[in-house]
């Protein structure tokens, strides 16, 4: 069965430093989705990306944020630098066209020092 | 604006009972909704969705969910607990808006345990 794989499982960085979580969404999907869960809290939507491009963010996704498709399987979040509360799960997600409902990955753990 | 409740935070049951996590949800047209399973550890996994049609929704490992308009909600169900079914249950919604599939607007979670 095709599966969302993240890369990696757990990262752990300073604070101010550059990070790039990335993703392989399910190759036939055309709506990519990056979403994070702070310990203990909810699932907050970031970032939606469709045909190379951005299609919504959420407040939480400010400029140092970005993400990327640099070729026709990745999808990487970059948080360019990172600040103690960025410690979160990050969940990638993606969907198809036919399919409303979005395939996650497992999580990528970032924790923040 | 679209919003998702789980008015629980544990539901607790004992291996064998029937077992129900609540959901209810507001949107501003018709809902596409959903439920996902959390086990310790691990990512977000899809149960089932609604999206139209049938109001009881059938989906993986034996749950399902029932879309009842009139109260807006989406009761997660399942008929005969297993302890393997502990977890962390999340309902969502799908956001309407913009020109993309919809983001997923999700509840707080419900932590779901089953004892022996």
């Amino acid at each position: 069965e095709p599966e969302v794989t993240q890369t990696p499982s757990h990262q752990v960085t300073q604070m101010g430093q550059e990070v790039i979580l990335r993703c392989v969404p399910i190759s036939n999907h055309l709506y990519f989705y990056w979403y994070r869960q702070i310990l203990g809290q909810k699932v907050e939507f970031l970032v939606s990306f469709y045909n190379n491009e951005i299609s919504e963010k959420s407040e939480i996704f400010d400029d140092q944020f970005s993400v990327e498709r640099p070729d026709g399987s990745n999808f990487t979040l970059k948080i360019r630098s990172t600040k103690l509360e960025d410690s979160a799960m990050y969940f990638c997600a993606s969907s198809a066209p036919e399919l409303p409902g979005a395939f996650f990955g497992q999580g990528t753990r970032l924790t923040v020092v | 604006a679209q919003s998702v409740a789980q008015p629980e935070d544990q539901v607790n049951v004992a291996e064998g009972n029937p077992l129900t996590v609540k959901c209810t949800y507001s949107v501003s047209g018709n809902p596409y909704l959903f439920w996902y399973v959390q086990y310790p550890n691990r990512g977000l996994q899809f149960l089932l969705k609604y999206i139209t049609g049938d109001n009881l929704v059938k989906g993986s490992y034996g749950f399902e969910a029932e879309f009842n308009k009139s109260q807006t909600s989406f009761h997660l169900k399942k008929p005969s607990a297993l302890v393997s079914d502990s977890a962390l249950y999340f309902c969502a919604v799908r956001d309407m808006g913009g020109g993309s599939q919809g983001n997923l607007i999700f509840g707080k979670g419900t932590k779901l345990s089953v004892k022996p």
